[in-house]
């Protein structure tokens, strides 16, 4: 059975103070993996999609990367704007194409 | 472009109601997929709609049921509700081949 766990469940950062959250799958095949941002009473906004091991993307102060395990978001220079809960899933090669989500971790960035 | 659109955004229904739920599809987009998302949880997939029919579904009991209409909205009923059915509904799209759903703002659900 897929399995997402992310870590740490919530995160306090100062404004500037760079850091990582983590991604842990198991999936028997990666079609691909997801990060999102969701704000509060709000629908998830797509960020990435990861799809082999090695790959990483960029998008202004994040930027994500992806092993055979586990993925990363960094986080440089976060601002309070980046203060949102962050949401990993996994897709797996058969099935349906759902997305399997993790519980997410909550970053504060406090000025 | 138009993204994802989904009505109502809330609705409060006592137990033992029906709820109707809708979703409109990003322009372009003929997949859609629908998600539950508990209070501090992840979304949870429901189902997936592809060309009219159910393409996938999770672990959700058959009071769970949709519909895929010919321009790609699509709706999501709920029959006998339950009080652990009060969640965050979610409706994402996507292209058939492509993997990246984008999500709509979701409708909050309320049982009581």
């Amino acid at each position: 059975e897929d399995q997402v766990t992310q870590s740490p469940e919530a995160l306090r950062l100062q404004e500037g103070e760079s850091s990582s959250l983590n991604c842990s799958y198991t999936v028997s095949g990666l079609r691909g993996l997801f990060w999102y941002r969701q704000d509060p009473g709000k629908g998830p906004e797509f960020l990435f999609t990861l799809y082999s091991a090695g790959e990483e993307k960029e998008k202004e102060r994040l930027k994500a990367t992806l092993t055979k395990k586990e993925s990363f978001l960094h986080i440089t220079a976060p601002k309070p704007e980046d203060s949102a809960t962050y949401l990993c899933a996994v897709q797996e090669t058969a099935g349906a194409n759902n997305l399997f989500f993790g519980t997410g971790t909550r970053l504060t960035v406090i000025p | 472009e138009t993204g994802v659109t989904q009505s109502p955004t809330h609705l409060i229904k006592t137990r033992g109601q029906q709820v109707t739920l809708r979703c409109s599809s990003q322009s372009g987009h003929n997949t859609v997929s629908w998600y539950q998302q508990a209070l501090g949880q992840g979304p949870q997939f429901i189902f997936q709609y592809y060309r009219e029919e159910e393409n996938g579904r999770g672990n959700f009991p058959p009071r769970f049921s949709g519909l895929q209409f010919p321009n790609y909205s699509s709706e999501l009923n709920v029959n006998a509700l339950e009080l652990d059915d009060s969640a965050l509904y979610l409706c994402a799209s996507s292209l058939v081949g492509r993997e990246t759903q984008y999500f709509g703002p979701g409708t909050r659900l309320l049982v009581l």
